[in-house]
């Protein structure tokens, strides 16, 4: 079955540039969306199309994909911004999560 | 705004049943695919399976590891979709979201607060 293995965690500087990486075979292949989940709060869609941001996302959340990893870049690195972050692809029409990355803000 | 909202969580003996339920608002339920997608206590997200819509012939498909003893359903009239879920396991005890795919952005960008199932003796 397909996999993908994110970081379990990650931290960065406010005002740094934080990068989160996903990886799986081929995943340059698929398209890629990114979630941010804060504690007891659903998921939230940041990134989709391995590079998109839909409506109301700051422009500092962006994306790529290429060969076997995607990475969900933030530049300028807010508080608030700290956060669990999920990769998602579709395979076969299943979809398939990476475990997870924590994103520290300190 | 569109809504989704779970219900009927609780707590469930192991090999027990129960029948999550995922109410719609704001959208057009009848041509929209729902998606469900659970999370154990301080794991990661987990897909269930999903159901499409009435002019896709209600097409469902399951996770590999759940196929079997999960179903999900739809009733267009009630704007609800269901996750039934028979034999259930300690393993499955998490917080269960549905979830859609949007209309102009290809990805799942609307989920419910979630239900929690506890499945325990």
């Amino acid at each position: 079955s397909y996999e993908l293995t994110q970081p379990p965690s990650v931290s960065v500087s406010p005002g740094q540039t934080a990068s989160i990486t996903c990886s799986g075979d081929k995943l340059g292949d698929k398209f890629v969306c990114w979630y941010q989940q804060k504690p007891g709060q659903s998921p939230v869609l940041v990134i989709y199309e391995d590079s998109k941001r839909p409506s109301g996302i700051p422009e500092r959340f962006a994306g790529s994909n290429s060969a076997n990893t995607a990475t969900l870049t933030i530049s300028g690195t807010q508080p608030l911004d700290e956060a669990d972050y999920h990769c998602q692809a579709w395979d076969s029409s299943t979809a398939i999560f990476g475990g997870g990355t924590k994103l520290t803000v300190l | 705004e569109v809504q989704l909202v779970e219900s009927g969580g609780g707590l469930v003996q192991p090999g027990g049943s129960l029948k999550l339920s995922c109410a719609t608002s704001g959208l057009t339920f009848s041509g929209s695919a729902i998606h469900w997608v659970r999370q154990a206590s301080a794991k990661g997200l987990e897909w269930i399976g999903r159901i499409r819509s009435k002019g896709n012939n209600y097409a469902t498909a399951y996770a590999a590891s759940l196929k079997g003893r999960f179903t999900i359903s739809r009733d267009d009239s009630k704007n609800t979709a269901y996750l039934q879920m028979n034999s259930l396991k300690n393993e499955d005890t998490a917080v269960y979201y549905c979830t859609r795919i949007g209309t102009t952005v290809n990805g799942l960008d609307v989920w419910g607060q979630g239900t929690t199932v506890t499945v325990s003796s």
